[in-house]
């Protein structure tokens, strides 16, 4: 599994887009960058994943460059709601686990 | 419906006792997992089932023992309990082996060892 690299802790007022910045720079070339979130001390919930491409969904928006070597996780318009801890996971699609860091604690605010 | 549910959700005991976690899951998933969480908040995979079969114990003590009846089920018990083992235990299942595949995880239960 490649290492990622989050940083610790970000802020976002309600209704602005958080961008939540993710290093994955020995990342290989079978390997996913995938994205959950833990809302207080809930189970994980999964947000969205991708290899190369720039990936949407629902929920969120996934910005990976074109050399792999990091992403972006981007949920448009915040809510208090989204106050979690956001883990980046770089791993081969085939890998049975997830293994998680220590994520991006991001605190939304009015 | 609650796709994957634990129980108890709060597990309070003292060291040396045995104790046991259920999980079930909902959804037909052939897999099933379970995560520790301990009190710095790092989430570590221990066990996985596919479809009844253990595959990945990550070096956990064999006081702790899966098993899983069947593969909508699977337990945890855990002989004499340690200081060590109080920490959140999430239940995780999906469809088949595999990243590619979505991990629902449970609610989690909260253990504490006195």
């Amino acid at each position: 599994d490649a290492k990622t690299t989050q940083p610790p802790s970000m802020d976002c007022a309600e209704g602005r887009a958080a961008n939540l910045p993710c290093n994955h720079s020995t990342i290989s070339g079978n390997e996913y960058v995938y994205w959950y979130r833990q809302i207080h001390s809930q189970g994980p919930q999964y947000i969205i994943h991708g290899l190369k491409n720039n990936e949407t969904n629902e929920m969120a928006s996934l910005i990976i460059t074109e050399d792999r070597k990091s992403s972006t996780l981007i949920l448009p318009h915040a809510t208090l709601r989204d106050t979690a801890v956001y883990y980046c996971i770089a791993q081969a699609g085939t890998a049975s686990k997830l293994t998680f860091g220590t994520g991006t604690r991001l605190q939304v605010t009015l | 419906d609650t796709a994957v549910s634990q129980t108890p959700k709060y597990l309070v005991t003292q060291m040396g006792n045995d104790k046991s976690i259920k999980c079930e899951q909902n959804l037909g998933h052939d897999t099933m997992y379970w995560y520790k969480q301990d009190s710095k908040k790092f989430l570590k995979i221990m066990f996985s089932y596919n479809n009844k079969e253990l595959i990945i114990n990550e070096t956990v003590p064999n006081r702790f023992s899966p098993k899983s009846p069947d593969k909508a089920h699977l337990n945890l018990h855990i002989n004499s309990l340690e200081l060590g083992d109080s920490a959140v235990y999430f239940c995780a299942s999906s469809q088949v082996a595999g990243g590619l595949y979505e991990q629902y995880f449970g609610p989690g239960t909260r253990l504490t060892v006195t």
